[in-house]
């Protein structure tokens, strides 16, 4: 099955500066890519999306990456927030495969 | 609209006993989920449907059972709780197939076993 690995597990930035997550993915035939922000002692929310026949997604402040050959995606947070403090997850899906397969999640701290 | 709600939001089980989480959606959805979130492993699936009266095993399927007797509700069981079940679970929904589109969650439930 998929295995979707997160890096880094924890990451601290000072207010203003970007802040980049990464993930790999195992199954080559995967073609949706979501990340979700959960903040503490909440519920995870969807913040972005790319699908595999797109290379890049942008939506304000943040913006996803996929490089299909190397099997990776990024997300990349510019001009951080506190608000921005939370863990974000990201996940992909295989085709074929009815559900999502999440990675272990990374604690983004933005120090004001 | 309430979205995904969950209940129980806490409860507490000695090992051994059983007990039901019910999770239902008013928005309609086809599909819907169950995780269990623990410390620095993610979101891991544990059992999921694609419409009314259908269930399939994800992940982490051992221990739990499920059922989806209505399109709104998802019911996931523990018949015989174990520590290692201690863990917050998320239920979500979804409009489309494995999530492609939003998946929405539930606030989530928070379960010890003692």
């Amino acid at each position: 099955g998929e295995n979707v690995e997160q890096h880094p597990s924890t990451l601290s930035v000072q207010e203003g500066d970007s802040a980049v997550i990464k993930c790999t993915y195992s199954d080559s035939a995967s073609n949706y890519f979501p990340w979700y922000k959960q903040e503490l002692g909440k519920r995870p929310q969807l913040i972005i999306d790319i699908r595999s026949n797109v290379g890049e997604k942008k939506d304000q402040r943040i913006a996803v990456t996929l490089n299909k050959t190397a099997k990776h995606f990024s997300l990349h947070i510019t001009e951080t927030q506190p608000e921005d403090s939370a863990v974000y997850f990201c996940a992909a899906r295989s085709v074929g495969r009815r559900a999502l397969t999440f990675g272990s999640g990374t604690r983004l701290q933005v120090q004001p | 609209n309430a979205g995904v709600t969950q209940t129980p939001k806490f409860r507490v089980l000695k090992t051994g006993q059983s007990m039901t989480l019910l999770c239902a959606q008013d928005m309609n959805h086809e599909y819907m989920y169950w995780y269990r979130q623990d410390p620095g492993m993610g979101l891991r699936l544990i059992h999921y449907s694609v419409g009314e009266g259908t269930t399939a095993k994800g992940e982490v399927p051992d221990g739990y059972n499920v059922s989806r007797l209505k399109k709104q509700n998802f019911l996931l069981g523990l018949e015989s709780a174990a520590p290692s079940q201690t863990s917050v679970y998320f239920c979500a929904s979804s409009i489309t197939s494995g999530g492609e589109g939003e998946q929405f969650f539930g606030p989530g439930t928070r379960l010890t076993v003692l």
